[in-house]
Order: structure tokens, then sequence, then C-alpha cells
């Protein structure tokens, strides 16, 4: 079974809509991140969080907001959505804060319209 | 700056060969290393990590990496691929922040 789960897997949006994609992990991990891979760059580190509060944040439009409602969930909405938000988002998290050992999910595919 | 180079976007090897995947990095400092891997369809996994001690580590499924200091590099190593092997193998680079910087990957192929 999985133990990082993404929702949903496959997500089509149209420009300017809002979307959220859901992550919970069931690892008992205390911290959580956001990645993005896209078809034209390497893997993109996003956010992390570490007991529900924001640790590090690399990404420079505010239309990405992580949103962590318990310590095992990690939500990230997208708003104003672009075609260029078109990548696959994973979910990662990892014991502690020190990226010793990344756990990832299976990824949320999403392509804007 | 830190940087991760994967030289090699693309390896085809036969199944039964020996396979090598390069990586090399850019730090000032005392890197700590990792090799991902990513199934098709599927989040990354870690293969192995390089914290300090023997350049050799040992990873799953027969991988193994070598640390050198000298060459900066980190290179990825297994005996006899198998077809299961396909994949995409990241090199990754932790700094003294633990701060990770990525590779851009390479994607191993395996010709039966």
């Amino acid at each position: 079974d999985p133990k990082i789960i993404q929702k949903p897997k496959y997500l089509v949006a149209v420009t300017g809509s809002e979307k959220i994609l859901i992550c919970e992990q069931y690892l008992g991990h205390n911290a959580m991140y956001w990645y993005r891979q896209s078809a034209k760059k390497p893997l993109e580190f996003m956010f992390s969080y570490s007991y529900q509060k924001l640790m590090d944040n690399q990404t420079a439009s505010s239309r990405f907001q992580p949103q962590s409602s318990k310590k095992n969930h990690l939500d990230l909405q997208i708003t104003a959505l672009k075609p260029d938000d078109s990548a696959t988002y994973f979910c990662a998290s990892s014991q502690g804060d020190r990226n010793e050992r990344l756990f990832f999910g299976h990824g949320t595919k999403l392509s804007v319209l | 700056a830190q940087s991760v180079t994967q030289p090699d976007a693309r390896v085809t090897v036969s199944e039964g060969a020996s396979l090598q995947l390069r990586c090399k990095y850019s730090y000032s400092g005392t890197p700590y290393l990792f090799w991902y891997v990513q199934y098709p369809r599927q989040g990354l996994q870690l293969l192995l990590k390089y914290y300090s001690g023997d350049p050799v580590v040992q990873g799953v499924n027969g991988f193994e990496a070598e640390f050198s200091k000298s060459n900066s590099s980190f290179h990825l190593r297994k005996a006899s691929v198998h077809w299961s092997d396909s994949a995409v193998y990241f090199c990754v680079l932790g700094d003294s922040n633990y701060q990770l910087i990525w590779g851009s990957g390479t994607k191993l192929i395996i010709k039966p």
C-alpha cells in the first residue's frame, strides 16, 4: 500500500482556474515537501514544511500556496493556472527536516489547457 | 555555487551487461550524496547514500556508487543489469544547510 497518497493522479485544468493538489503521508514523518517535475527541467524543489511550519520556499510565484491542516497533510493550492504550470507535482516526506532520506508519492500530473 | 551534472541524458545497455552512470558535483564543502531512481509512472525512491567513510557504498538491487573527492564524482555502478532496472536515475548533492541539489537525471534503457 502506498504510504504517501497524492490525489488526484491526473488533473486537467483551464487557464485561469484554481486547483488543489492533495497529499497525505502515513509514515509518521515530521517533514513534508513539494517538488515539481516538468518536461524541460530537472526535479525542482518548491516547499518544505516541518511540524506544519514552512521551512523553505523556493517558489517565486505566490500563486502556489501550501496548506497544512494536519501534521501528515500538505496540500498545494495553485491559483490563476497557466499552461507553464503543466507538470507532475510530487509530494515527499522525511523523518527529520534534514533531507536524509525522502519518500515520494506517485505524483499528480497536471495539464493546463 | 554548488551543482550536479549528469552528463548523459540517456544510456542504453544490454541486459546482463555492466553499467556505470556518471555524476559530477561542484561543492566547496563536504558533500553528502544520493542516488534516487524513478521507475515509470512512480515516485522517486532512494537507491543509496553517502555521508562519510568508505567511498564505496552499497545500495538496493545490487547497485553501488563510489565517491571520489579528487574527481568530484559519485558514479553509480551495477555489475549486471536487468530489464527491470529501466528507469530514470538522479544524482543528488546535499550541502551543509541540508539543501538538496538535483541532477537532471539519466534515463537508463535496457536492451533485451
